[in-house]
């Protein structure tokens, strides 16, 4: 079964506008992970958030995380047509396995 | 480091017979896992590895799958007999020691026709 589930499914935006996805999860996490994918390719990093962690920059990258609420947000400012892809949230638990679980993906286009 | 190599890339096959998929991990990394990527399902864990050992299979789907990890550079996932509904794409992914970033190869797309 899968840990996260994203929100929305699908985002469609001009360039140049921010994107927001969100994920939400169901038990106890050691970190939370966005990944992206373009189609037909494999998954790619983007950055880690730990628990303890409430926010993170990478670039035009922002990570938010609630873990009282269960839940994570990752922005996009200033997006570019290159953005377009989808995106995964991941978390590994808490309960020391290792076991690296994905969510369902929102899906973003980024409008010329 | 070349990254992680799966191979083939694509494979189409006829129901009942035999898949085998494989993964070279990146050079150092002792945690493996094995998902399928469907539009259906999504992205789920089949198997995962830490140094060469199976630590959770709950994701098999059954019997027909087993999963493999003879040595630290190399893996196997095998579909015995295979059928349409597995067709889907398969990665395999690799990390370092604890909780970290996990780096996919890029997939095999497998159809059982």
């Amino acid at each position: 079964s899968q840990q996260g589930e994203e929100d929305p499914q699908a985002l469609s935006i001009q360039e140049g506008e921010n994107a927001t996805m969100n994920c939400s999860y169901k038990t106890s996490i050691n970190n939370l992970q966005w990944y992206r994918q373009n189609s037909g390719r494999g998954l790619v990093h983007l950055i880690l958030i730990r628990s303890n962690e409430r926010e993170k920059h990478s670039g035009r990258l922002r990570v938010t995380l609630d873990t009282s609420k269960k839940s994570s947000s990752l922005l996009i400012t200033a997006s570019r047509a290159a953005d377009t892809a989808s995106y995964f949230c991941a978390t590994h638990g808490s309960s020391n396995t290792g076991k690296l679980i994905f969510g369902q993906g929102t899906t973003l286009q980024v409008k010329p | 480091d070349a990254g992680v190599i799966q191979s083939p890339r694509h494979e189409v096959t006829e129901m009942g017979q035999e898949v085998t998929l494989r993964c070279k991990p990146i050079s150092g990394h002792n945690s493996l896992f094995w998902y399928r990527q469907t539009m259906m399902r999504g992205l789920e864990l089949l198997i995962y590895f830490n140094n060469n050992v199976p630590i959770d299979d709950s994701g098999m789907p059954e019997d027909r799958f087993s999963a493999k990890m003879p040595n630290a550079s190399f893996s196997t996932l095998k579909i015995q007999p295979s059928e349409p509904r597995d067709s889907a794409v398969y990665f395999c992914a690799s990390s370092s020691a604890g909780y970290t970033e996990a780096f996919f190869g890029q997939g095999t797309r497998l159809t059982v026709v």
